[in-house]
């Protein structure tokens, strides 16, 4: 089945500078590539996502790129705010389920 | 439009006990999973369903059963609860299936098993 690797497992930055996380997956059939934003004590959420026939998507500071060769893609957080903080998963489908990366927990500090 | 919605809560069992967690969504969606969650572990599918009156195994199946009479409704059974079910159990619902839309979770299900 579909393994997804997460990287890093934590991460801090300061207010303002940019975040990045990145996954990778093994399964080549593959090609849907949610990003879930986890409050805590709260439920997953969907913040972006990317199908396989897709380079880069932007949704105001959030950005995904996937590159499908090396089976990998990236979440990138820019301008972050405290209100960033969070656990952010990626995810990836063949098909008929979502296959979680372990989660990276952001901590944007003022 | 209460979307996905999970009962209980919260819960505690004790070893070998037995308990039902109920899923409902009125979104209509075909597909329904359960996930179990754990410190470090991610989100790990238990089983899931691709419409009324179908059910699949997912990553971490042993232990629990489930079933989908309704399209509406998925149940997750513990036939026996054991410690190593302490988790957060989250249902999730999506339109075509993980695979091309949005999957919608409800808000969690903590159970301690003592």
């Amino acid at each position: 089945g579909e393994n997804v690797e997460q990287h890093p497992s934590t991460l801090s930055v300061q207010e303002g500078d940019s975040a990045v996380i990145k996954c990778t997956y093994s399964d080549s059939a593959s090609n849907y590539f949610p990003w879930y934003k986890q409050e805590l004590g709260k439920r997953p959420q969907l913040i972006i996502d990317i199908r396989s026939n897709v380079g880069e998507k932007k949704d105001q500071r959030i950005a995904v790129t996937l590159n499908k060769t090396a089976k990998h893609f990236s979440l990138h957080i820019t301008e972050t705010q405290p209100e960033d903080s969070a656990v952010y998963f990626c995810a990836a489908s063949p098909g008929y389920a979502l296959n979680f990366g372990k989660g990276t927990s952001l901590l944007v500090t003022p | 439009n209460a979307g996905v919605t999970q009962t209980p809560k919260f819960r505690v069992l004790k070893t070998g006990q037995s308990m039902t967690l109920l899923c409902a969504q009125d979104m209509n969606h075909e597909y329904m999973y359960w996930y179990r969650q754990d410190p470090g572990m991610g989100l790990r599918l238990i089983h899931y369903s691709v419409g009324e009156g179908t059910t699949a195994k997912g990553e971490v199946p042993d232990g629990y059963n489930v079933s989908r009479l309704k399209k509406q409704n998925f149940l997750l059974g513990l036939e026996s609860a054991a410690p190593s079910q302490t988790s957060v159990y989250f249902c999730a619902s999506s339109y075509h299936g993980q695979g091309n839309t949005e999957a919608f979770f409800g808000q969690g299900t903590r159970l301690t098993v003592v």
